[in-house]
């Protein structure tokens, strides 16, 4: 079936590094791709999204690359901050986010 | 500003209860979905909707079911509550035209005893 694999895990960076998360999809139909930040006991928000007619997103100090050939998208977080810490998850969907497939999330550490 | 709200943002029960979950939104979307959230697993879609009395499986519908009898409301039912159902559970509503993203509510964690 449709599946998003999204790694690494866990990330720990210094205050000030760049940070990247990597996902890759298996389904070719998919089109669109948010990335969603869950910061500790809150709900998942929308950090950016990328569809696949574009292949890199840029949104201040973040930014989402996409390679429809490889099928694999990345989360590119620049000059990190503690309040960056959270955990990311990746989707995937191939109706403009209808239905997501979502990847098992990145834990990413912020250390001042 | 969507807001997607849930009846419970904590909840205990006993093995074999009936228990509900609700979810409301008041944006007039069309789509809603249920999410369970487990450690390690990401987000996995348990049942969705696209109008009203409308539903479909996902990836892990065993041991739920969905209720939709109006546009904004959309309920996840446990029918006998077990002990592996203990979860954070996760409603989201997207918005057919326009490509927006899904919004999601605050989350319910439910303990199972």
């Amino acid at each position: 079936g449709e599946n998003v694999e999204q790694h690494p895990s866990t990330l720990s960076v210094q205050e000030g590094d760049s940070a990247v998360i990597k996902c890759t999809y298996s389904d070719s139909a998919s089109n669109y791709f948010p990335w969603y930040k869950q910061e500790l006991g809150k709900r998942p928000q929308l950090i950016i999204d990328i569809r696949s007619n574009v292949g890199e997103k840029k949104d201040q100090r973040i930014a989402v690359t996409l390679n429809k050939t490889a099928k694999h998208f990345s989360l590119h977080i620049t000059e990190t901050q503690p309040e960056d810490s959270a955990v990311y998850f990746c989707a995937a969907s191939r109706n403009q986010g209808g239905k997501l497939i979502f990847g098992q999330g990145t834990e990413l550490s912020v250390k001042p | 500003d969507v807001k997607v709200t849930q009846s419970s943002r904590y909840l205990v029960k006993r093995t074999g209860e009936k228990v509900f979950l609700e979810c409301v939104q008041d944006m007039d979307h069309e789509n809603m979905f249920w999410y369970r959230q487990d450690p390690g697993l990401g987000l996995r879609l348990i049942y969705f909707s696209y109008d009203v009395k409308m539903k479909e499986k996902g990836d892990i519908p065993e041991g739920y079911s969905v209720s939709r009898e109006k546009k904004e409301r959309f309920s996840l039912i446990l029918e006998s509550a077990s002990t592996n159902q203990t979860s954070m559970y996760l409603c989201a509503s997207h918005r057919v035209m326009g490509g927006e993203t899904q919004y999601f509510g605050p989350g319910t964690r439910l303990l199972v005893l």
